[in-house]
């Protein structure tokens, strides 16, 4: 068990939905990350956050927007959702911001039908 | 694009024997780390090698750095079952920390 949590495990909606996925990081780790995976594109960086603010974005759509909470619990909201959407979304937290140890949670399994 | 290249995609072979994987990348980096993945499941840290080590060990896994060809190779000796993943390279830039596509590994009884 990582100590990362992510709610839900799956989600199956329809084209043009909008969901949100929640990630509870490591107690203490004040760094979260979230990943796209799917199988023709391997393990894609969408965003950082460090303690409550943005550090670092990758190739996330505009349809795309994440926050990390005080609590620092983080939430990646995903609209007008595509049938490319559907993928593994990972998130993982560290100690501390884009270069240290990375724990991960075991992911959000999006169907977009 | 701003993923490193693992090197091969796949490879099975026979428990017992060595796996060698191998990952390159473009940029300068602080550290390079590797990563197992079980079939759709999170990943799994493995090792982390700083830009001024050259060779790291941990168990059965032995990892090498050449930060002058910007590449890192992950050897597995006496493969287990068990070791059937996929192994991912992970590296640091601009407070980003980038994954190759990494290598999925099968191990044959």
């Amino acid at each position: 068990d990582s100590g990362v949590t992510q709610t839900p495990k799956h989600l199956i909606t329809a084209t043009g939905q909008r969901v949100t996925l929640r990630c509870s990081p490591r107690s203490g780790d004040l760094s979260v990350y979230w990943y796209q995976q799917s199988l023709d594109q391997g393990l894609q960086f969408l965003i950082q956050y460090y303690n409550g603010e943005e550090r670092a974005k990758g190739n996330i759509l505009e349809r795309f927007s994440a926050q990390q909470f005080p609590d620092l619990h983080s939430e990646l909201n995903l609209s007008s959702l595509e049938l490319g959407d559907s993928a593994l979304y990972f998130c993982a937290s560290s100690s501390g911001g884009g270069k240290g140890k990375l724990f991960f949670g075991s992911g959000t399994q999006l169907s977009v039908l | 694009s701003q993923q490193g290249e693992e090197d091969p995609q796949a490879l099975s072979i026979q428990e017992g024997e060595n796996a060698t994987m191998n990952c390159s990348y473009k940029t300068s980096i602080n550290n390079l780390q590797w990563y197992r993945q079980n079939s759709g499941r999170g990943l799994v840290h493995l090792i982390l090698i700083r830009s001024n080590e050259r060779e790291k060990h941990s168990g059965r896994l032995r990892v090498t750095l050449d930060t002058s060809k910007k590449s890192s190779s992950l050897l597995i000796t006496a493969s287990r079952a068990a070791d059937t993943a996929s192994y991912f390279c992970a590296y640091d830039r601009d407070d980003k920390i980038i994954f190759g596509k990494g290598t999925r590994l099968h191990i044959l009884p």
